[in-house]
């Protein structure tokens, strides 16, 4: 079946401009998240989704980053006026659910290549 | 807080060597989660276990086997008869019942030369 996608896979933008980065989760899973890989490093979380509430926005670098999902399915990750750290790998996952003490197990996109020039 | 460490930042081995990434964590929180996660050279995350706290019976998935260690807060990866198709990024990743974050350690590259 279609697994997590992610548009676009690779950005390049000049410093100063805005940014917007889409995730298409997989059908039926409530849960959606964004982490930021930079070169060589693990992944830091920024903000998950349970349908289209955000209980978590700590993980935000900045007022600059924000991110919507609507009809609890597509998710956009918008990053205003960037900055050079922010260059990075962007990445989407989803699950069936989250909390309520348990675990799902989440399915990643490929990511999207974010490169401030 | 909860944090989880891999020491191994980068491991090389030859092929058909077995090896063992070294997963700790720590948490307060008696109900809890611990994931191992495969990033191959292609970029893309591919999820290969869930652990609940309550379960440490060891795993083994066919060259895979996972170690489950309260008592040592450990939760490790082995590979057996290793191949070149297992080089890549191997991260460890903790979620307690209570939060819904998954908290991710910084990875162990590993590299299996032919």
């Amino acid at each position: 079946g279609a697994g997590v996608s992610q548009s676009p896979s690779n950005k390049v933008t000049e410093k100063g401009k805005d940014v917007e980065l889409r995730c298409d989760p997989i059908s039926g899973h409530t849960a959606l998240y964004w982490y930021r890989q930079s070169l060589g490093q693990g992944l830091e979380f920024l903000i998950y989704f349970q349908g289209n509430s955000a209980p978590d926005k700590s993980g935000l670098p900045s007022d600059r980053f924000s991110a919507e999902r609507t009809g609890g399915s597509v998710s956009t990750l918008t990053i205003q006026r960037t900055q050079q750290e922010d260059s990075a790998v962007y990445l989407c996952a989803s699950s069936l659910a989250m909390g309520g003490g348990f675990a799902y197990e989440q399915y990643f996109g490929p990511g999207t290549r974010l490169t401030v020039t | 807080a909860q944090k989880v460490t891999q020491a191994q930042t980068e491991i090389s081995v030859v092929e058909k060597e077995d090896v063992t990434l070294d997963c700790v964590y720590e948490t307060r929180d008696t109900t809890y989660y611990l994931f191992w996660y495969k990033q191959p050279p292609s970029g893309e995350l591919v999820f290969l276990i869930r652990r609940n706290s309550f379960d440490e019976q060891n795993e083994i998935s066919g060259r895979y086997s996972w170690n489950f260690q309260k008592s040592t807060s450990s939760f490790n990866f082995t590979i057996t008869a290793s191949q070149v198709v297992d080089s890549a990024v191997y991260f460890c990743a903790l979620s307690v019942g209570r939060d819904d974050k998954i908290i991710f350690g910084k990875g162990t590259r590993l590299h299996i030369l032919p």
